[in-house]
């Protein structure tokens, strides 16, 4: 199973400023994915970080706020522009495994974004 | 667009009572996938179910997929305080679709 690291594991940002989110799998993925999650809520997708081409975006969400990097198939970042406290969230990398009619995604620990 | 449901959201349980929890889509899946995230973590991957029907037990979690591929449940028996945290179902129409998850049922149990 992936083992996949985020950076940085939180942080307290100032509005109308930018952070960017890193993720990294310990191995090769095809399909990768950037969620967030407002506190006791649910899983939202945000984008499908597609290698060598333009995320993929869900409805609602922007390639000018969230633009999405994925320079090889273990690594992708999401940056968070222009924040406002409304983008205070856990922003989750997601890696998904197929083998056959077998297919799990697996998780990143998540960054905890405060926005002030 | 596809929905996926879940009740009950919340459920508190003395411990050694069992749980359970049920999951329900707009739409057919191609497959249910059931996922925890304990307080302050992230979703873990439990099982995946793919038949119509199927029921899966791991130790004292089993889960069900129903006969229309519609809704699943997942019940755990005689809870222990290790089994606090949120589930999740989630599921694609079909295995090229994108994965939608539910909105969780959160489980606490108490000692």
């Amino acid at each position: 199973s992936a083992v996949i690291s985020q950076k940085p594991s939180r942080d307290i940002c100032q509005r109308g400023t930018s952070l960017t989110i890193q993720c990294q799998v310990d191995s090769q993925v095809t399909m990768m994915f950037w969620y967030r999650q407002q506190p006791g809520q649910s899983l939202t997708l945000i984008a499908t970080a597609n290698q060598g081409s333009e995320a993929t975006y869900e409805s609602g969400f922007v390639i000018d706020k969230f633009p999405i990097s994925r320079p090889n198939l273990t690594f992708s970042t999401l940056t968070v522009s222009n924040m406002s406290p409304e983008d205070s969230s856990i922003y989750l990398c997601s890696v998904e495994e197929r083998e056959g009619l077998r297919n799990e995604q697996f998780f990143g620990p998540g960054t905890r974004l405060t926005v002030l | 667009g596809q929905q996926v449901m879940q009740i009950p959201q919340y459920q508190h349980v003395q411990e050694g009572e069992d749980f359970t929890t049920y999951c329900n889509s707009s739409t057919t899946l191609s497959n249910i996938q059931w996922y925890k995230q304990r307080p302050g973590g992230h979703p873990v991957f439990l099982i995946q179910l793919v038949k119509s029907g199927e029921v899966k037990k791991q130790k004292r979690l089993t889960f069900q997929f129903g006969e229309a591929k519609k809704n699943s449940s997942l019940h755990i028996t005689a809870t222990q305080t290790t089994d606090v945290g949120t589930y999740f179902c989630a599921g694609p129409k079909t295995s090229y679709d994108k994965v939608i998850f539910g909105p969780g049922t959160s489980l606490s149990v108490i000692p």
